[in-house]
């Protein structure tokens, strides 16, 4: 039961260069997407997140993309540093339930 | 920044044991989960808890787990009799709000089962 596809299990990117994770999903009833980002040793920490009436939310370095006619979204990440390098996770829910995880992205910025 | 506090970082346990994973969750949440992830898998949902009761569970959490909120600080998640496919990480999570979605998770216990 994959209802949360992150197709790309790793990514590299150089610093300043924009990076781009994507993520699919199956379901048309999730209605809150979200990433998380997840350093070794430690739990995952939210990071942004985007509600199903919005296609687009911005926070700093980093944008959500949410087009739902694809069952697609993404995040961008400009520019790009070396403290980004971590485990990415893409998670959805629906109305206020369970969190389903994506298996993540390990992105390494390099220098 | 308020934290959610998991022990023991690593646990170790022979197969058909019972464990008990202990988390301190943020004072003023209220809603309370138990995700893991065993490696190179994705991070599953077992078990949320609010109002001193499970609200929701999924398939992988069977009679041999349950979860507890004993003294209003801690949350605990035990497995009655520990499998070796139960070795995995296990993150404790609280969020104030359902509809909050921002999860402050643990640092996660890592349960290895032998």
């Amino acid at each position: 039961d994959q209802q949360v596809k992150q197709n790309s299990p790793s990514l590299s990117v150089q610093e300043g260069r924009i990076s781009i994770l994507n993520c699919d999903y199956t379901n048309s009833m999730f209605d809150y997407f979200l990433w998380y980002k997840k350093y070794p040793a430690e739990g995952p920490t939210f990071l942004i997140s985007i509600s199903s009436i919005k296609d687009k939310n911005e926070d700093g370095r980093f944008t959500v993309f949410l087009n739902k006619s694809a069952k697609h979204l993404s995040l961008h990440i400009v520019p790009s540093q070396p403290g980004d390098s971590a485990v990415y996770f893409c998670a959805t829910s629906n109305s206020g339930y369970a969190l389903n995880f994506g298996k993540g992205t390990s992105l390494l910025v390099t220098p | 920044e308020p934290e959610v506090t998991q022990t023991p970082s690593h646990q170790v346990t022979q197969m058909g044991q019972e464990v008990i994973l202990r988390c301190v969750p943020i004072s003023n949440h209220l809603y309370f989960y138990w995700y893991r992830q065993i490696l190179g898998q994705k991070v599953e949902f077992l078990v949320s808890f609010y109002n001193n009761e499970i609200s929701e569970k999924s398939e992988i959490f069977d009679d041999q787990f349950s979860v507890e909120r004993p003294d209003g600080s801690n949350f605990t998640l035990k497995i009655r009799s520990t499998k070796l496919e139960d070795s995995a990480m296990y993150f404790c999570a609280s969020i104030l709000n359902r509809g909050d979605y921002g999860y402050t998770f643990g640092s996660g216990t890592r349960l290895t089962v032998v």
